[in-house]
C-alpha cells in the first residue's frame, strides 16, 4: 500500500526566515511525485511534479527536490503570501490515483 | 479557461438523506477523480474515470457511494442515506493526462 508522511504538521516561520518540509514515501513504483498548495477554503493548486531521483524544480521562492526515499519543498525568504498548507501526493505505475499525505499548514509572520 | 468547476459549494443535510454533488471538468480533460478531505486527515481517492468508464472505484467507502460521468464530462457523485461519518469536503479533479491533476473548490458537505 502506497504511503505518504509529512513532516512537521505545522511551521510557523519569520518572514525572510528559509526553511524546509519533508515528505517521505512508500510506493510500489513511482511514477511522480507532487507538490500542491493549498488555501483555506479552496482546492488544491498544483506546484511541480518529479519523476524521478535527483530531480530538482523551482518556482519562485519554492524549489522541490526528490530521492528515492522522499521529497522536500524549501521555501527560501519567505514571504506571508507563502503562509498555507502544503501537501504532497504520489502515484505509482500501477494506477492513476494520487496518495496524499497529511499536509504541513505553513504560516509566515509578518 | 475555465477551470474545475463543483456544485454546489455547501450542502447541508439531515442524516438519511440522500445528496448529488456535480462536477464539471475542464474541456477537454478525459480523466476525472472525485476524492474526500476529512478533518485532520488529508486527501482520500474516491473514484477515477477515465472517459465515462471508471476502471477505478476500490476507494469508495461503502456502497452507498457511487459516481457517473455522462458525455466524457459532467459527473455526479451521489452519497445515499446520508451518515454523519460522510460529513466532509468532496473534491474533484481533472486531468488531459497523468501528469498534473487540476482541483476543483470543492463542496462542503455537513450530515447533521
Amino acid at each position: 500500500e502506497d504511503q505518504v508522511t509529512q513532516s512537521p504538521e505545522a511551521l510557523r516561520l519569520q518572514e525572510g526566515e528559509s526553511s524546509s518540509l519533508n515528505c517521505s514515501y512508500t510506493v510500489s513504483g513511482l511514477r511522480g511525485l507532487f507538490w500542491y498548495r493549498q488555501d483555506p477554503g479552496k482546492g488544491p493548486e498544483f506546484l511541480f511534479t518529479l519523476y524521478s531521483a535527483g530531480e530538482e524544480k523551482e518556482k519562485e521562492r519554492l524549489k522541490a527536490t526528490l530521492t528515492k526515499k522522499e521529497s522536500f519543498l524549501h521555501i527560501t525568504a519567505p514571504k506571508p503570501e507563502d503562509s498555507a498548507t502544503y501537501l504532497c501526493a504520489v502515484q505509482a505505475w500501477s494506477g492513476s490515483r494520487l496518495t496524499f499525505g497529511e499536509g504541513t499548514q505553513l504560516t509566515v509572520n509578518p | 479557461g475555465a477551470g474545475v468547476s463543483q456544485s454546489p459549494s455547501n450542502k447541508v443535510t439531515e442524516k438519511g438523506k440522500d445528496v448529488e454533488l456535480r462536477c464539471d471538468p475542464i474541456s477537454g480533460h478525459t480523466a476525472l477523480y472525485w476524492y474526500r478531505q476529512s478533518l485532520g486527515q488529508g486527501l482520500e481517492f474516491l473514484i477515477y474515470f477515465q472517459g465515462n468508464s471508471a476502471p477505478d472505484k476500490s476507494g469508495l467507502p461503502s456502497d452507498r457511494f457511487s459516481a457517473e460521468r455522462t458525455g466524457g464530462s459532467v459527473s455526479t457523485l451521489t452519497i445515499q442515506r446520508t451518515q454523519q461519518e460522510d460529513s466532509a469536503v468532496y473534491l474533484c479533479a481533472s486531468s488531459l493526462d497523468w501528469r498534473e491533476q487540476f482541483f476543483g473548490p470543492g463542496t462542503r458537505l455537513t450530515v447533521l
